[in-house]
Order: C-alpha cells, then sequence, then structure tokens
C-alpha cells in the first residue's frame, strides 16, 4: 500500500461544476499537509496548506481529518485554467522527508 | 528570475554513461530537495540538504547516486552508470528554515531519458 494515496481520476468536469479529491495517508505521525497543484510538463507549485481546523482560499476549501488520516480539497465554480493534476502532500518531520501522492488530474471542459 | 534554476533542461544518453545535473536554489533558502518523477507519478524524494549537510536519503538512491552541495548554496545530482529505469524528471526544490519553512519551490526538472 502507498503511503498517501489519492482518488484515481481523471476528473473531467463542465465549467462552474463543483469537484472534491480525496487524499489518504498511512502515517499516523504525520505533522503537515499540503495540495500542490501541477500543470502538464511544468513544476509543482503549492496550492495551499492543509490546517486541522479546514481553510479555504478563494474557491478553494481544505479540510483534514486526523483520526481517519483524510484530507480533502473542493474546488468550487471550476475554471478551464483549474485543470491541472493535484497532489496530496505529507510531511512526517518537520521541514524534510516530503511523500507526494500519485496525483488527481482535473479537466474542466467547456 | 530569482526563483529555482535548474541544468540542463533535457538530458539524453545512453545506457552506462555517468550523467550529472544542477541545481540553483533560492538564494536565501537553506533547504534544498532532491525528487524523481515518472509519468503518472507525483515526485518521489530522493534526498534532502540543510546548507551543505545531506540529511536524508531516500532508499531510492541507489549507490550510483550521489548528491553534493558544497557550499551550502547550489547542489549537484550525479549518476553512475546509467539504466533506462533511470529515466524521469528529476526535480530539485528549495525551501526557508524561517517563516513558511514548509513551502517548497520547485525549479522547472532536468528530463532524462536514457537510450
Amino acid at each position: 500500500r502507498k503511503e498517501v494515496e489519492q482518488d484515481p481520476g481523471p476528473f473531467n468536469v463542465p465549467e462552474g461544476a463543483t469537484v472534491a479529491f480525496n487524499c489518504t495517508y498511512s502515517n499516523s505521525a504525520s505533522q503537515s499537509f499540503f495540495w500542490y497543484r501541477q500543470d502538464c510538463r511544468k513544476e509543482p507549485k503549492l496550492l495551499m496548506s492543509v490546517y486541522s481546523s479546514g481553510n479555504e482560499d478563494g474557491r478553494f476549501t481544505a479540510q483534514l481529518n486526523r483520526a481517519s488520516q483524510y484530507i480533502s480539497l473542493l474546488i468550487r465554480d471550476s475554471k478551464l485554467s483549474d485543470s491541472a493534476t493535484y497532489l496530496c502532500v505529507v510531511n512526517h518531520h518537520y521541514g524534510q522527508n516530503f511523500v507526494f501522492g500519485p496525483g488527481t488530474r482535473l479537466s474542466v471542459l467547456p | 528570475d530569482t526563483g529555482v534554476s535548474q541544468d540542463p533542461r533535457h538530458k539524453i544518453t545512453k545506457r552506462g554513461q555517468n550523467v550529472t545535473f544542477r541545481c540553483d536554489p533560492i538564494s536565501e533558502h537553506n533547504r534544498l530537495y532532491w525528487y524523481r518523477q515518472t509519468l503518472g507519478q507525483g515526485p518521489e524524494f530522493l534526498t534532502y540538504f540543510q546548507n551543505e549537510a545531506q540529511l536524508e536519503k531516500s532508499r531510492l538512491l541507489s549507490d550510483r547516486f550521489s548528491a553534493e552541495r558544497p557550499k551550502g548554496s547550489f547542489s549537484t545530482l550525479e549518476i553512475q552508470r546509467t539504466e533506462q529505469g533511470d529515466s524521469a524528471m528529476y526535480l530539485c526544490a528549495s525551501s526557508p528554515t524561517s517563516g513558511r519553512a514548509e513551502t517548497q519551490y520547485f525549479g522547472p526538472g532536468t528530463r532524462l531519458l536514457v537510450l
């Protein structure tokens, strides 16, 4: 079993749709959590950190459930420019050993 | 551009040859990471430096792989006796040790093809 698992995708949704991505992690000692975005043939870029109380950044909402070892990302009112691969990332030891999930690809269709 | 830079961007080599990649992190960042990414997968951690000290190495990093960061600035990743399975994107990232220390900034990567 992989240490970080994500919805296999791809997700194909129309513009304006709401889409949710799920991620689970196996190491209960994990300390911090992130969502990164990676465009085709580009490097990953931080989308948002995920905090225990949940957090929102515009159309994006991230949730963390430590008991279930589960992380989610919700995108509301999706735009064509949201088309990318979304990577769930878990950090075991502060600043070190970041573990990336395989990613979930999103295509937002006109 | 003050972001992370990597050189070369592309490398084609024959099996058995040695290759070396360079990463220049953001200048004030103490932490530097190397990752490998294959098609359809997320980046896999290879190794991590804090300043010039290599603090962690993945078991993915066989003895054919070596990384250095001699002056705590740029880093090199060398692969000896390359194999076709080494074909991948090699990504470098850096992060500060204070402030948003957990935010990693990635370079554009070096795409390696071993024939």
